[in-house]
Formats: structure tokens, C-alpha cells, sequence
């Protein structure tokens, strides 16, 4: 069975602090995601990569960076939390196939709570 | 650009009833559909995918849909839910050639009642 794993189910910040989520993957994935999930927004991209140090863009990457220098682990850092960034964080992979067909395996997410 | 639009935010039903979500999307490209489902304090897990061929396509516990390509649809369906049912379903998209990248709906909760 494929698993991803989230470091925290739950979190609890400060505005103004710099917060790490990780993520890791146990099946030599290559592709990885980083996912917002609020309410009557669905699943927004953050960033995603498709091999060790490669990084792109999503759809809503302003205040975030992150960071991939092991292919199992993909982390998603907020340079200076702020109250609009409280959410649920989800990690997923898959696994490079014909472009587009990919399943994802999603973690467990992380929700974030930022004060 | 793509987009995905489940038109309805919460479906209640009592259980052995009958359900239809309803998924939407627009697309200037031909696109892959998938359902993954959420079940509560979990993340996601796929449902079932339409990729090519017959336009139905079935899930392992009795979930189905069909994909529509003149009115650019994919609603779920199932003849009979349970309790164990309940749970949040998403619709999402994935241009071909596309490398993985999937653009999701908003999102709908399926209450199944007792």
C-alpha cells in the first residue's frame, strides 16, 4: 500500500512565524503536491515537483515556498504565517505514468491554525 | 484554463436510497475526470477514473459514472447508499499530456441518514 505521511494532524501557529509542514511518501514517487483544502473551495495547488530540487507553481503559491532535496519528502514552508493561511494542508504523490492519468495518494492533511 | 463545478454543496439522503452528484467542467482541451472520495479525519482516496473507452465506469463499492461529453459532465451515482457512505466526494480534472497537475470541484458532502 502506498502511504504519505503528514508530520502534525494539527497545528497551531502565530502570525509572523515560520512554519514547516512535511511530507513523506514511501513508494519512490517522483511527483508530489501541495494542496489547500477550505470549505466551498475544494483543493487549490500550492506547488508541486517532479524530482529531487524541482519545484513548480500552482495555482496559489503567494506566501509559500518549499523545499524537495530527498524525493520521499516534499515540505511546505510558510515564511510568515498569517490568520488568511488557517487551513487544511494536504500532501499527495503519484507516480509518472501517461501524462495526466495519474492516480494521487493523498495524506492525511494537516490542519493549520494560524492566531 | 479549466474548471470544475459540482453544483451542489451538501446532498442529504436516507440510507438504501438512491444518490446522484452532479460534476460539471469546462474545458478547452480533452481532459481525464476522476471522483476521489474523503472520508471523515481522512485525506483523500480515488473513487474511480475515466481515461478512454466506455463511457461508464465503476467504482469497487457500487459507485458509477458517466462521462458526457456534449454536456461536459461526470456525475456519480449510486442505486443504493449506506451509512458508511457519508463522507465528502470531489470531482476533478486532468488536461491530457498534462503532467498530473488536477484542477478540483468545490466539493460535495454526501449525509446519509439512518
Amino acid at each position: 500500500d502506498v502511504k504519505v505521511t503528514q508530520s502534525s494532524r494539527y497545528l497551531v501557529k502565530r502570525t509572523g512565524e515560520k512554519v514547516f509542514l512535511e511530507c513523506v511518501q514511501d513508494m519512490d514517487h517522483e511527483n508530489m503536491f501541495w494542496y489547500r483544502q477550505d470549505p466551498g473551495l475544494g483543493l487549490r495547488l500550492i506547488y508541486f515537483s517532479y524530482d529531487v530540487k524541482m519545484k513548480e507553481k500552482g495555482d496559489i503559491p503567494e506566501g509559500y515556498s518549499v523545499s524537495r532535496e530527498k524525493k520521499e519528502r516534499f515540505s511546505l514552508i510558510l515564511e510568515s504565517a498569517s490568520t488568511n493561511q488557517t487551513s487544511m494542508y494536504l500532501c499527495a504523490s503519484s507516480l509518472p505514468g501517461l501524462a495526466g492519468q495519474e492516480t494521487q495518494y493523498f495524506g492525511p492533511g494537516t490542519r493549520l491554525l494560524v492566531l | 484554463a479549466q474548471s470544475v463545478t459540482q453544483l451542489d454543496s451538501q446532498v442529504p439522503v436516507f440510507e438504501e436510497a438512491p444518490v446522484e452528484l452532479r460534476c460539471n467542467y469546462s474545458s478547452s482541451v480533452s481532459v481525464y475526470l476522476f471522483w476521489y472520495v474523503q472520508y471523515p479525519n481522512q485525506g483523500l482516496q480515488l473513487l474511480l477514473k475515466y481515461l478512454s473507452g466506455s463511457t461508464l465506469v465503476e467504482s469497487i463499492n457500487g459507485f458509477e459514472a458517466e462521462f458526457n461529453k456534449s454536456q461536459t459532465s461526470f456525475h456519480l451515482r449510486k442505486p443504493s447508499v449506506h451509512i458508511s457512505d457519508t463522507a465528502e466526494y470531489f470531482c476533478a480534472v486532468s488536461p491530457l499530456g498534462n503532467t498530473g497537475k488536477l484542477i478540483f470541484g468545490q466539493g460535495t458532502t454526501l449525509q446519509v441518514k439512518p
